[in-house]
């Protein structure tokens, strides 16, 4: 099955900086990818995916790289906020036959100092 | 917005006892999930659903089992809670394959067993 390692596990940045998350897959017939972030006392909620056929997306101060050669994808944020502080999830999911089953990353603490 | 809601925020039982957990959704989804989170392992699935009586194994069932008699329900059953089983637990649903690929997650339940 789908195997998703995650790094770094804990993330210290200072506000205004950059932070990237990254993540490895180990099922090449793997094709969505989403982040999630969990928040305190809350549950995970989606903030961007990507799909195989795309190399890149952005949504304002977030993006996600896909390098499907190399089966790694990462989670760019820039001018990091101390809103942004939560734990963050990579996942990887094969879209044919899987019902919507994700595999997840073990996960990211992102601390950012005001 | 969707909502997906879960019975208990805290549970405290005891090892033995027949544990249920309870997620509800107000969204038609057909697909819903049961995970386990742990520090360090990330999102784990246990049990799945895409539909009204169906089920399939995770990649961690073992001592646990489920129930969908209503479409909007998905229950979590531990029929001999076990100290190991102390975990965070969140429920999740989704569209139809085809239709969304993003899973909503409830607040979670904590629970432990003594």
């Amino acid at each position: 099955g789908e195997n998703v390692e995650q790094h770094p596990s804990t993330l210290s940045v200072q506000e205004g900086d950059s932070a990237v998350i990254k993540c490895t897959y180990s099922d090449s017939a793997s094709n969505y990818f989403p982040w999630y972030k969990q928040e305190l006392g809350k549950g995970p909620q989606l903030i961007i995916d990507i799909r195989s056929n795309v190399g890149e997306k952005k949504d304002q101060r977030i993006a996600v790289t896909l390098n499907k050669t190399a089966k790694h994808f990462s989670l760019h944020i820039t001018e990091t906020q101390p809103e942004d502080s939560a734990v963050y999830f990579c996942a990887a999911k094969r879209q044919s036959g899987s019902y919507g089953k994700l595999t997840f990353g073990q996960g990211t603490i992102l601390t950012v100092h005001p | 917005d969707v909502k997906v809601t879960q019975s208990s925020r805290y549970l405290v039982k005891r090892t033995g006892e027949k544990v249920f957990l309870e997620c509800v959704q107000d969204m038609d989804h057909e697909n819903m999930f049961w995970y386990r989170q742990d520090p360090g392992l990330g999102l784990r699935l246990i049990y799945f659903s895409y539909d009204v009586k169906m089920k399939e194994k995770g990649d961690i069932p073992e001592g646990y089992s489920v129930s969908r008699e209503k479409k909007e329900r998905f229950s979590l059953i531990l029929e001999s809670a076990s100290t190991n089983q102390t975990s965070m637990y969140l429920c999740a649903s989704s569209p139809s394959t085809g239709a969304g690929d993003t899973q909503y997650f409830g607040p979670g339940t904590r629970l432990t067993v003594l």
